[in-house]
């Protein structure tokens, strides 16, 4: 199995643009997650998703971020419009859920706002 | 809030000494307990995790202490490795670990050699 595969890996915008991160998980997985990290803030819990169902978003900071899983292969995070304190790398993870916790993390998307 | 409190911020060890990492935690209903290693421009991978029914787990050089009663637990790395130079995360989740990670803030460990 190829792991989490997050695309683009690297996305440099400018404030106000629309953004869309984009994350296949594990084939099997039922359990998707969205992580932001920054040297701030460390990282966070954005948003969980079981089987395609979002369970948690109390983590999503802003009605700005959004977050889809249309299917059990791709989910998708956009921020519209984005902002320079959007800038971060953001993670996707997936994971077996309840009986096999153990999650596995994509290489991540590095976003810049500027 | 900070749910899980992680220290220190920045370890230096010399080659095969022993690694030492702290975590606490403050939400009881937390249940399992992992550790994550993570190298410059990678996402965090899962290095050994832990579940407060059992006070220790090993895996090859690296050991999980878990104190219930303490709300503490601790990640030693034994026979410290240039190769193991990364930042170690601990983290915390309800449900079994279905809920989603809480982490640490993270500890940027250097191996010397």
């Amino acid at each position: 199995d190829a792991g989490v595969i997050q695309s683009p890996r690297h996305e440099v915008t400018e404030m106000g643009q629309e953004v869309t991160l984009r994350c296949k998980p594990i084939s099997g997985h039922n359990s998707l997650f969205w992580y932001r990290q920054t040297m701030m803030r460390g990282l966070e819990l954005l948003i969980y998703f079981n089987n395609n169902v979002p369970i948690d978003d109390s983590g999503m900071p802003e009605d700005r971020f959004s977050a889809k899983m249309p299917n059990a292969s791709f989910s998708t995070l956009k921020i519209q419009p984005s902002e320079p304190r959007d800038s971060a790398v953001y993670f996707c993870a997936s994971s077996f859920g309840r009986l096999q916790p153990e999650a596995f993390f994509g290489q991540g998307t590095r976003l810049t706002v500027v | 809030q900070q749910q899980v409190k992680q220290s220190p911020q920045s370890l230096i060890v010399q080659k095969g000494g022993i690694s030492i990492i702290n975590c606490a935690y403050e939400n009881t209903a937390f249940d399992y307990f992992p550790w994550y290693q993570q190298f410059p421009g990678k996402g965090p991978a899962l290095l050994i995790a832990i579940r407060p029914d059992v006070s220790e787990k090993k895996e090859g050089r690296f050991t999980i202490s878990f104190n219930k009663s303490a709300k503490q637990f601790s990640l030693h790395i034994m026979d410290s490795q240039p190769g193991d130079s990364a930042t170690y995360f601990c983290a915390a989740a309800k449900g079994g670990g279905a809920d989603g990670l809480t982490f640490g803030k993270g500890t940027h460990l250097i191996i010397q050699p």
